[in-house]
């Protein structure tokens, strides 16, 4: 079973500050890396889905990279506003059954 | 579009009783999928089916069945609850095979499962 952690676990930051956070997954037999953004009381929405080395992909203030060398993907929110507060999890695929196995999110909150 | 949808949304039972959550999907979807959340845990995948007929073992399968009933539906049955259940479980789908490169999974609102 593949190993997703996800840094840090919780982020408290104001309105307007720019944020980061990190998912490590294995770099061996990687396929894909997801991120899904869960609110409160919802279910996980996706964000994005990444496969290539260097990849970046952007959603409005949200932004993504790729490094599968290394095995780590960074999410980036620009200007945070407090609708932005949710749980954010990242995935990996990979291994011989494909399967999504999912880090346990970084709570982001937002204070206005 | 409804998208993926799950009854009941709440449940409390006791331990030893039995029932089936219910998982639909209105996306035509091949894939679907049977996830758990625990406090302090990821999402753990319990069962998944990679297309109609066929149904696969993930990560947490003890004490749980599934079926396939068409490409709608897909079930999670527990047949003798047990306090260790007690979680949110998620149904989710997605459009291609399993082992997609691409492949989004589309999650439902959940279920709140209580053993007691």
């Amino acid at each position: 079973i593949l190993n997703v952690e996800q840094s840090p676990q919780s982020l408290h930051v104001q309105e307007g500050d720019s944020t980061n956070f990190t998912c490590s997954f294995p770099s061996s037999n990687f396929y894909a890396l997801h991120w899904y953004r869960w609110e409160t009381a919802k279910s996980p929405e996706a964000l994005f889905v990444m496969t290539l080395n260097g990849d970046e992909k952007k959603k409005g203030r949200i932004s993504a990279t790729l490094n599968t060398k290394e095995g780590y993907s960074y999410l980036y929110i620009k200007g945070s506003q407090p609708e932005d507060s949710a749980t954010y999890l990242c995935a990996s695929r990979g291994g011989s059954q494909g399967n999504l196995i999912f880090g346990k999110g970084t709570k982001l909150s937002v204070k206005p | 579009n409804a998208g993926v949808t799950q009854t009941p949304k709440f449940q409390v039972l006791k331990t030893g009783q039995s029932m089936t959550l219910q998982c639909a999907q209105d996306m035509n979807h091949n894939s679907m999928y049977w996830y758990r959340q625990d406090p302090g845990m990821g999402l753990r995948l319990i069962y998944y089916s990679a297309s109609e007929g066929t149904t696969d073992k993930g990560e947490v399968p003890n004490g749980y069945n599934v079926s396939r009933l068409n490409k709608r539906e897909f079930s999670l049955r527990l047949e003798s609850a047990a306090p260790s259940q007690t979680s949110v479980y998620f149904c989710a789908s997605s459009e291609e095979e399993l082992g997609s490169l691409t492949d989004t999974q589309y999650f439902g609102p959940g279920t709140r499962l209580t053993v007691l």
